[in-house]
């Protein structure tokens, strides 16, 4: 079946520090990507989706890039801040399905 | 905008007793909502879609007699847990895609935390 694979945490960096969060797949056919942000005390928000091979989604400073070829979708970003702190979700859906299937969640703490 | 909100925000029940959770979306309406359970340090499950005026579509393994899912209105959904257990304590999230939207958002509820004595 479906799945979604993504680096265990929890993830501590320091502020400005370099981001990288793994994100695998399986799917049958062509999935939609999407990474979600979870902040303290909130619901699951979008923050980037890609649809298509080789897309890259950004938002916010974060990107991610849909590679086929690795079944990935790794998200990153320059320079990290305090506020990014939250927990991160990797998802996909299969075309023309509502469903979202959701990898573990990393969380993320940033030190000042 | 888009904003859902989920009542009671965390419950503790004695076990036997049912708990009702409550999914509303705030400032659009909703056809289609969305049931997920998370355990510790796992994944967001899905356990079923609610549509409303009609049944709800479970997963397959989770136990509609036991989770009830009543979607009354295109602005409410609750989820009942009847005779709940230890083993339901869990984390339970909501999610609603707005009518007209893309068929992939959903606007996710804050969440609600169940334990079960």
């Amino acid at each position: 079946g479906d799945s979604v694979t993504q680096m265990e945490g929890p993830v501590t960096l320091s502020e400005e520090a370099f981001l990288t969060i793994n994100c695998t797949y399986t799917a049958t056919g062509y999935p939609s990507l999407f990474w979600y942000v979870q902040y303290p005390g909130e619901g699951l928000q979008l923050l980037l989706k890609a649809t298509k091979a080789d897309d890259k989604g950004s938002n916010k400073g974060f990107e991610a890039t849909y590679r086929k070829e690795t079944t990935s979708f790794h998200l990153e970003k320059g320079s990290v801040q305090v506020s990014d702190s939250a927990v991160y979700f990797c998802a996909l859906s299969v075309k023309g399905a509502q469903k979202l299937v959701f990898g573990q969640g990393t969380r993320l703490t940033i030190n000042p | 905008g888009a904003v859902v909100s989920q009542h009671p925000s965390w419950v503790i029940c004695k076990s036997g007793t049912s708990v009702k959770i409550e999914c509303r979306s705030l400032d659009f309406q909703a056809t289609t909502m969305f049931w997920y359970r998370q355990f510790p340090k796992q994944s967001l499950m899905l356990m079923a879609t609610s549509n409303e005026g009609s049944k709800a579509t479970y997963e397959q393994g989770v136990e509609k007699d036991k989770f009830l899912i009543n979607h009354a209105s295109l602005t409410l959904s609750t989820l009942t847990v009847t005779s709940a257990h230890p083993e339901d304590s869990s984390f339970y999230i909501c999610s609603a895609c707005p009518i007209g939207g893309a068929r992939e958002t959903q606007y996710f509820g804050p969440g609600t935390r169940l334990l079960v004595l």
